[in-house]
């Protein structure tokens, strides 16, 4: 199956500070998501993004699907923003089926 | 709109025991997924129901099941439980391929 690896594993950052998540799948995809998780476990939708670049706000997203990778960026970072970020894809023929990276776990301080 | 609805919210049960967990999908929302999230595996997909079918299944074993309605709410169901079933349960609806999440029920199993 699609394996889906997050990098870095872990990230502190100060507030003010930009950052990029990174995450590499193995094999061709028709669905990615990144989702922010917050700490009651709700899963909060970032972006759709198959391929392409998105924008919404501080955050953007590029998928690059021939070369199997995404970047999640993160602008003017703010306390609000800490928690574990999270990368999914999803294969041709897997319905509905996310498969899940390790996430990233963010920590923003004043 | 709504957004996916899940309960109950928290669980706690014992071994051997068996529960039910509901979801109801975004208005006009046809799929449901289930996943489990624990430290140790991360986020792994459980099954998708689609017009009351299984359309996809996880590598779970037989204990866990579920079921779709016609009003595309589902539940599924864990039997004979234990220790390790203890996780967050998230379902997602969706109507194409973006997914978007409940705010999940947290069993604990004693």
């Amino acid at each position: 199956g699609i394996q889906v690896e997050q990098s870095p594993p872990d990230l502190i950052l100060q507030e003010g500070a930009n950052s990029t998540l990174r995450c590499n799948f193995s094999d061709s995809v028709n669905n990615l998501q990144w989702f922010h998780q917050n700490p009651w476990g709700q899963l909060i939708n970032l972006f759709y993004i198959p391929s392409g670049t998105k924008q919404n706000g501080r955050l953007s997203a590029t998928t690059v699907a021939t070369e199997r990778y995404s970047l999640l960026y993160i602008s003017s970072s703010q306390t609000t923003d800490s928690g574990v970020y999270f990368c999914a894809v999803g294969g041709a023929g897997g319905y509905n089926k996310l498969i899940f990276g390790a996430g990233t776990r963010l920590a923003v301080h004043p | 709109k709504a957004g996916v609805t899940q309960t109950p919210r928290y669980l706690i049960k014992t071994r051997g025991q068996q529960v039910t967990l509901s979801c109801s999908p975004i208005s006009g929302h046809r799929s449901v997924s289930w996943y489990q999230q624990t430290p140790g595996q991360g986020l792994q997909f459980l099954f998708e129901y689609f017009s009351e079918t299984q359309r996809n299944k996880g590598n779970f074993p037989g204990r866990f099941s579920g079921r779709q309605f016609s009003n595309s709410r589902s539940e599924m169901n864990v039997s004979t439980l234990e220790l390790g079933d203890s996780a967050l349960y998230l379902c997602a609806s969706s109507r194409g391929n973006e997914q978007f999440f409940g705010p999940g029920t947290r069993l604990t199993v004693l």
